[in-house]
């Protein structure tokens, strides 16, 4: 079946300890991108990246890392957690930038 | 700089009624646009796109949308609203100008039995 996985679903962490987000597809996509989503703000990107070894930021990548070194896998790194990085991640990849994303389930993450 | 619109935060429709969920954008250059349904406790789903040709695109369950040049519009619409369709809705733009993918911030549409 064609999907994006992510791991975990659900994350509940403290602040500063370090965790990453890992995401995977198995569509030989190209495009792959992370977006955070908060009531009232829709989703916001965070990074993307066009192929392997070409990453770019999104709108709001500050505290987050990203690397992309192999076409599946685009994992996001959170390298010191804060509680305003609580929030409902999402990844999503695409063909290419213009075909329509296909969205992971989400990673509910919780800083405290 | 790119923008979408989603100027209501939530609908409501009647079943068996026609809805209309609305999208305006403001790109540079010509858009790709899409929308996107996401249900509770679920990723976003793709629903249909315009990239070029025919002004009204039909996609999944039913739903199509309107593309307007003049009025930078998209909106989303289905003549007969379903219970089942009740969802929280996303327009979303991309331009190869950016390669980047702007969302709105989402509607919720609630179809009342």
């Amino acid at each position: 079946e064609a999907q994006v996985t992510q791991n975990p679903r659900y994350l509940i962490t403290v602040t500063g300890k370090k965790l990453t987000v890992t995401c995977s597809q198995n569509m030989n996509h190209e495009y792959m991108s992370w977006y955070r989503q908060d009531p009232g703000l829709g989703l916001r990107q965070i990074y993307y990246s066009m192929n392997v070894e070409v990453t770019d930021k999104g709108d709001v990548p500050e505290g987050y890392k990203v690397s992309r070194k192999e076409k599946r896998n685009f994992p996001l790194i959170l390298e010191s957690p804060s509680p305003n990085q609580t929030s409902l991640y999402f990844c999503a990849s695409s063909f290419s930038g213009g075909n329509g994303y296909t969205f992971g389930s989400g990673t509910r993450l919780t800083v405290v | 700089a790119q923008s979408v619109a989603q100027p209501e935060d939530q609908v409501n429709v009647a079943e068996g009624n026609p809805l209309t969920v609305k999208c305006t954008y403001s790109v540079s250059g010509n858009p790709y646009l899409f929308w996107y349904v996401q249900y509770p406790n679920r990723g976003l789903q793709f629903l249909l796109k315009y990239i070029t040709g025919d002004n009204l695109v039909k996609g999944s369950y039913g739903f199509e949308a309107e593309f307007n040049k003049s009025q930078t519009s998209f909106h989303l619409k289905k003549p007969s609203a379903l219970v089942s369709d009740s969802a929280l809705y996303f327009c979303a733009v991309f331009t190869s100008g950016t390669y980047k993918y702007i969302f709105g911030t989402g509607t919720r549409l609630k179809v009342l039995a």
